[in-house]
C-alpha cells in the first residue's frame, strides 16, 4: 500500500532560522495537503498542491510539489515562535479522497 | 460560521465499556471523516461518511463503527473498549470537493 515518509521527525531551530520539512511517497500522488497542529490543538489546513512542480507561497511559507508528484516540501523562512507545532503532509494517491497522513515534523523554535 | 463541533471534549471509560462520540460539521459540509491520533502513530484514518453513506474505511477492527444522519451530523461508536483505544479522536468535515478538511477540537478518550 501507499506509504508516506516525512522527514525530519523533529527540528529545533533558533528564531530567525529557516526550516524545511519533506514529504516523500512511494507512489505518484493526485494531490497533497499540508496541515499544522499547534501543541494541544487540532490540525489546521494550510494548502493543497495539485500540479506537477507547483509552488505556492503563504507569507513566509513556501510549498512545493515535486515534478514527479511523489514528494513535497514545506519551507519556512525566518521562523518565529508562532511557527511552533507539528506539520503534517496528507497525500492522496487516488480518486477515493482517502488521505494518507505522514507522522509529521515537530518544530520547536527557541526565542 | 460555526466550526466543527465535537462532543464530549473528554471522556474516561472503563475497559470493556462502549462509547459514542458526536461530530457536527460545518454547515453545508456533507463529508465527515474520523481520525484517531496517538503520539506514536500520528493520525490514523477511521472512516469517511458522505450523505449518510460510508465512503471510505480505514484499517480498524469492527469494534469501531460510525454513522451519519440526514443533517450531516456524525457519530462514531467504539464497543468493548481496550486500553489501546485511549487517544484523541478527531472529526473533520469538508465539501464534496475535499479541498481541505476542517477539524474539530477532538474528543480525548481515556480507557482505564
Amino acid at each position: 500500500g501507499q506509504q508516506v515518509m516525512q522527514i525530519p521527525q523533529y527540528q529545533h531551530v533558533q528564531e530567525g532560522e529557516d526550516f524545511t520539512t519533506y514529504c516523500n511517497s512511494s507512489t505518484t500522488l493526485s494531490n497533497i495537503q499540508w496541515y499544522k497542529q499547534r501543541p494541544g490543538g487540532h490540525p489546521v489546513f494550510l494548502i493543497q498542491l495539485v500540479k506537477s512542480g507547483e509552488v505556492k507561497k503563504q507569507k513566509r511559507l513556501t510549498f512545493q510539489f515535486g515534478e514527479a508528484k511523489k514528494n513535497s516540501s514545506l519551507h519556512i523562512t525566518a521562523t518565529q515562535t508562532t511557527d511552533v507545532g507539528t506539520y503534517f503532509c496528507a497525500p492522496n494517491a487516488g480518486n477515493n479522497r482517502k488521505l494518507i497522513w505522514g507522522l509529521g515534523t515537530s518544530l520547536a523554535v527557541n526565542p | 460560521k460555526a466550526g466543527v463541533t465535537q462532543t464530549p471534549r473528554y471522556l474516561i471509560k472503563t475497559r470493556g465499556q462502549q462509547v459514542t462520540l458526536s461530530c457536527s460539521p460545518i454547515s453545508g459540509h456533507r463529508s465527515v471523516s474520523w481520525y484517531q491520533q496517538t503520539p506514536g502513530q500520528g493520525l490514523q484514518f477511521l472512516f469517511e461518511y458522505f450523505s449518510e453513506t460510508q465512503r471510505n474505511k480505514g484499517n480498524f477492527p469492527g469494534r469501531f463503527s460510525g454513522r451519519q444522519f440526514s443533517n450531516s451530523r456524525s457519530e462514531m461508536n467504539v464497543s468493548t473498549l481496550e486500553l489501546g483505544d485511549s487517544a484523541l479522536y478527531l472529526c473533520a468535515s469538508s465539501t464534496d470537493r475535499g479541498y481541505g478538511y476542517t477539524f474539530g477540537s477532538g474528543t480525548r478518550l481515556t480507557v482505564v
